[in-house]
């Protein structure tokens, strides 16, 4: 069956950096384009970053553009989320999502990961 | 950027009840659109991709409608195990998400 797990978080201090990472496992990793996505206490789902199945592409929101980058390393199954300069308003638990076969929506989340970032 | 807006934000209801959840994006999105179902501390799960498309293995008393700006996500009968929070998600262009109708009970 398909999973993914999500690891990293934790507290960090604003401006600070983080990596996040989502270990994949029950599907051919390198099929799939991969997400981050996030949601802040108590507020709705952020999309914030997509890389596509090879890594050779990858877009952003504005909201986190030229701060997050996110990569993926096919030979290990797993997905990044390298978080840099992080402020308080960062402060969410951060999901990864698999798109589905042929279909941009998301058909697998991991269970997602809070990063607090605070002094 | 495409804003997605859901209404109601919060609808009360009982079981049993026929409920119904709307989307407007704020430019045509053609069918590229999701609805996602998620209860406290859990991620959210696929309900309806393509606007009408259901996921496998999701009841058949959830079903989509729309295309171009306004959209819609109905259950037909209203189930305990449905009372929690609904996205909309469009994927147009790039990817954005409404705010949320959070379905509690009445």
């Amino acid at each position: 069956q398909v999973q993914l797990v999500e690891s990293g978080g934790g507290v960090v201090q604003p401006g600070m950096s983080l990596r996040l990472s989502c270990a994949a496992s029950g599907f051919t990793f390198n099929y799939y384009a991969l997400h981050w996505v996030r949601q802040a206490p108590g507020k709705g789902l952020e999309w914030l970053a997509v890389i596509s199945y090879d890594g050779n592409n990858e877009y952003y929101a504005d909201s986190v553009k030229g701060r997050f980058t996110i990569s993926r390393d096919n030979s290990k199954n797993t997905l990044y989320l390298q978080m840099t300069s992080l402020r308080a308003e960062d402060t969410a638990v951060y999901f990864c999502a698999k798109e589905g076969s042929g279909n941009p929506s998301f058909d697998y989340w991991g269970q997602g990961t809070l990063v607090t970032v605070s002094s | 950027d495409i804003q997605m807006t859901q209404s109601p934000s919060t609808l009360s209801a009982s079981v049993g009840d026929r409920v119904t959840i709307t989307c407007r994006a704020s430019q045509s999105i053609s069918s590229w659109l999701a609805w996602y179902q998620q209860k406290p501390g859990k991620a959210p799960k696929l309900l309806i991709y393509k606007a009408s498309s259901l996921e496998s293995g999701v009841p058949s008393r959830f079903s989509g409608r729309g295309s171009g700006t306004e959209f819609t996500l109905t259950i037909s009968s209203l189930q305990p195990d449905d009372f929690a929070t609904y996205y909309c998600q469009q994927y147009d262009r790039y990817w954005t998400f409404g705010q949320g109708t959070k379905v509690e009970i009445k």
